[in-house]
């Protein structure tokens, strides 16, 4: 069974840095690309980055574009956001999801766990 | 930039069908998928590309998408289906989901 398991998240001041990671087992990594979607306390889902199966291209939503980075390692099965300029607002619960791609359809087939991230001074 | 939107809340019955709408300019020429998110749990893919069931998934949800409206569908609706439910869809370069439907079971 595919397996998403996030880690790195915590509180931290506006302003601040966190970086996520997320691992993936059970399917072949490099031939999905990934993505990372918030939730913020009890509102809906919020896409907000993916990187492509060799990492070349990423999209981000404009909530993050220039404030995070997604990056992935696939020697090591692992996909990261590194999340800067932290606002409050960026408090979410922060989901790995592994993406398929079907004709004009891009979707998550399978989710991590997700981790809790708390910006608040 | 695209919306879907969503009702808030639909309640159902037991045993009765439940429909869930998402709203879109033209989403019949989009492809659409829905997933469940139970509470404290990570959301699960339930319909994609529109009519499609997932390995796994209960035949009583089925999914239709055409004109400017995708439903999801649940026949003969049990107590463990309630829960929220998102649509979505790709534009371009990002997923947009709609804004989520409780689905109460009373």
């Amino acid at each position: 069974e595919v397996l998403l398991v996030e880690s790195g998240g915590g509180l931290v001041h506006p302003g601040g840095s966190l970086r996520l990671s997320c691992a993936a087992s059970e399917f072949t990594f490099n031939s999905f690309g990934l993505n990372w979607i918030r939730q913020a306390p009890g509102k809906g889902l919020e896409w907000i980055a993916y990187v492509s199966s060799n990492g070349n291209t990423r999209f981000y939503a404009d909530s993050v574009r220039g404030r995070f980075i997604i990056s992935r390692d696939n020697a090591k099965n692992l996909v990261f956001l590194q999340m800067d300029s932290l606002r409050v607002d960026d408090t979410a619960v922060y989901f790995c999801a592994r993406g398929r791609s079907l004709s004009s359809l891009y979707y998550f087939d399978y989710w991590g766990q997700g981790t809790l991230v708390t910006v608040a001074s | 930039s695209y919306d879907l939107t969503q009702p808030p809340s639909v309640s159902v019955s037991p045993g009765q069908a439940a429909s869930i709408t998402c709203s879109g300019d033209k989403l019949g020429g989009k492809s659409v998928c829905w997933y469940q998110q139970k509470p404290g749990q990570s959301p699960i893919l339930v319909i994609y590309q529109d009519t499609k069931r997932p390995s796994g998934i209960p035949e009583r949800f089925s999914g239709s998408n055409s004109g400017n409206t995708a439903t999801l569908t649940i026949s003969g609706t049990q107590a463990m289906d309630e829960a929220d439910y998102f649509c979505q869809v790709w534009d371009t370069t990002s997923a947009l989901f709609g804004g989520g439907t409780r689905l109460t079971v009373l």
